[in-house]
């Protein structure tokens, strides 16, 4: 089956505590995503890869790294997590950056105390 | 960047009903996206569009691409329990050279009374 699978689904950890969610595609997409949701501001764009070894900031990079080391993965890393990084993560992944539709993975749910 | 207005917030409907959203920008986009999230879940693609005038069908779905490339809607006829949840919109926009940018509306989250 054809799928952006994320993990934890759920993770809980502690101010400055180094974290990183991983983020794996099936369907040999050049393109991945990282962006993050919160109450009334919608889906926020952190890093983009177009792909293997090329990525970019998006709207919201600050506190936050990746890598693209293959083309299936692309892991979103906190190296000093803060509460304001409390969110709702989501990865995508999609062909291309031109016409084709991003396909979503299930979200990680993160909460900094 | 570009910004889309997604309206309504929310809506709440009787079951049976058809339901409207639309997403409006003063800018241009080149491709519609239409997103559904359920709670807990990753959004899933509904429909996509990508000429300008461009009317597609997904079942009880249609949307429109609209003429002006500043607009487009979501219509859900007869609309079922399983509806309910946040519709997204998002627009696709050339951001200088050949990068493409992605953005989305805030949602239209739906309720569905039986």
């Amino acid at each position: 089956e054809a799928q952006v699978t994320q993990n934890p689904r759920y993770l809980i950890t502690v101010t400055g505590k180094k974290l990183t969610v991983t983020c794996s595609q099936n369907m040999n997409h050049e393109y991945m995503s990282w962006y993050r949701q919160d109450p009334g501001l919608g889906l926020r764009q952190i890093y983009y890869s177009m792909n293997v070894e090329v990525t970019d900031k998006g709207d919201v990079p600050e506190g936050y790294k990746v890598s693209r080391k293959e083309k299936r993965n692309f892991p979103l890393i906190l190296e000093s997590p803060s509460p304001n990084q409390t969110s709702l993560y989501f990865c995508a992944s999609s062909f291309g950056q031109g016409l084709s539709p991003l396909h979503f993975g299930n979200g990680t749910r993160l909460t900094v105390t | 960047g570009q910004q889309l207005n997604q309206s309504p917030q929310s809506m709440f409907i009787q079951e049976g009903e058809d339901v409207s959203m639309n997403c409006t920008s003063s800018s241009i986009f080149n491709t519609w996206l239409w997103y559904k999230q359920d709670p807990g879940e990753g959004p899933v693609l509904l429909i996509a569009l990508y000429k300008a005038g461009e009317l597609t069908s997904n079942g009880r779905l249609t949307a429109q691409f609209g003429i002006t490339r500043k607009d487009s809607f979501l219509n859900i006829s007869a609309s079922i329990p399983s509806d309910v949840g946040i519709y997204f919109c998002a627009g696709r926009y050339l951001n200088g050279g050949s990068n493409y940018k992605l953005t989305f509306g805030k949602g239209t989250l739906l309720t569905v009374n039986p």
